[in-house]
This record gives C-alpha cells, structure tokens and sequence, in this order.
C-alpha cells in the first residue's frame, strides 16, 4: 500500500539549511507528483512545493529563493532543502501526495539557537 | 498567487446540526480542461489532514454521505449535514488548478 514517511533533524540553528527526506513505498515517482506542506505551531496549513512525475518542480512564491526540492528514483526518495533558516520556519513539515489522498504522519522541525 | 478565504473563521453547532463553510477564491479554479480542482480537508488534532472532497463535489473514498461539496468559479461550499463528534477539527479548502497551489487558512469546527 502507499506510504510515505518523512524523515530529518529536529533541531537546526538560524540560518543553516534544512534537509528532509521523504521515503515513499507503493507507488513510483516516476508516475506520481510528491508535494511538501508544513505547518507552524497552532497555525494553517502552507503548500510549500512539490516534485513531478517527469521531475519538475514548483515551490511556493514566498519560499522559492530558499527552497530545493529533488529526488533520487532508484531509493524512492524526495528531498527538501531549505537554507537560510528563520525562527517562523518552524513547522510540522508533511509529505503528500495531495490530491490521492496519501499523507506522511509529518516531521517536526525546530528553529532555534 | 490565488487567495482562498475561508468564512467563518470558527463555528460552534450542536451534534446533528447542519454546517456550512464556505471558500472563496480570488480568481476562478476552472482549468482549461474543464475541471475544478477544488479540495476539502479535515485536520484533527495531531493528525495529518485527511481529504474529504476532491474537484469541488466528489466525496473521497470512506467519506460518509453527510458531506456534501458544492460551487463553481471562485464560490464554494462545504455542507455537513448531522454533525457527528468525529467531525470535529478544521477544514481547509486547497486549490490545485494554479501554480502555486494554495490551502484556506482553515475553518475550526467545534461543540456549542
């Protein structure tokens, strides 16, 4: 069946890079969009970017200048870097496929000195 | 960028009372292939969301009858007829027809 768990630190200091691993089962990437949403402390959710079957990419407007997302096939891995890291980055950070329904239970990331 | 503004912010309502949420989108969500893809989440506490409606009217899999999606355009509606207790959490509305992609800030649904 169709999994996806996100994986990365819990912690990263102000203005590093954050790197998360996305690991997905039951499904291909090479026929499936994975998207990144995340999600502050007692706030909404924010679509961040996503990663298309043919390996394309999209990111959110406010992020894109910051952002990376890319993937490795043959270990059905998508990842997310994010650089330059603020306090208000602070998020639950999910893997999607969105619209088939599929979540990963989330990461929580910190920002914090 | 497409701005989904969701009313009301919250809403209180007794079990087996109707609910009414309602997204409005700053530009129309019909794509050049005729399609709307317009989606309704569920969020409960401390979980991930869970999709509800897909393409403004289509209940996903398991999604109980009671849910009713409805709109065109920029105008949409999420009904839940008979409020259950696992209903209860905040629903989002999240557009998929223009990049980027954009969730509502969400609509918290709770107990009078």
């Amino acid at each position: 069946q169709v999994q996806l768990k996100e994986s990365g630190p819990g912690l990263v200091q102000p203005s590093q890079t954050l790197s998360l691993t996305c690991t997905v089962s039951g499904f291909s990437l090479t026929s499936n969009s994975v998207h990144w949403v995340r999600q502050p402390p007692g706030k909404g959710l924010e679509w961040v970017g996503a990663i298309w079957s043919g390996g394309s990419t999209d990111y959110n407007s406010a992020l894109k200048s910051r952002l990376s997302i890319s993937r490795d096939t043959s270990k059905s891995q998508v990842f997310l870097k994010m650089n330059s890291l603020q306090t208000e980055d602070t998020a639950i950070y999910f893997c999607t496929q969105i619209t088939t329904g599929y979540w990963g239970q989330g990461v929580m990331v910190t920002v914090s000195s | 960028d497409v701005v989904l503004t969701q009313t009301p912010v919250s809403l209180s309502v007794t079990l087996g009372d109707q609910a009414s949420i309602s997204c409005r989108s700053s530009q129309s969500l019909e794509y050049s292939d005729g399609y709307t893809y317009l989606e309704w989440y569920l969020q409960k506490p401390g979980q991930s969301p869970q999709l509800l409606i897909y393409e403004v009217s289509n209940r996903f899999s398991g999604v109980p009858d009671r849910f009713i999606g409805s709109g065109s355009g920029t105008d949409f509606t999420l009904k839940i007829s008979r409020v259950e207790p696992e209903d209860l959490g905040v629903y989002y509305c999240f557009q998929a027809t223009h990049d980027p992609y954009t969730f509502g800030a969400g609509t918290k649904l709770e107990l009078k």
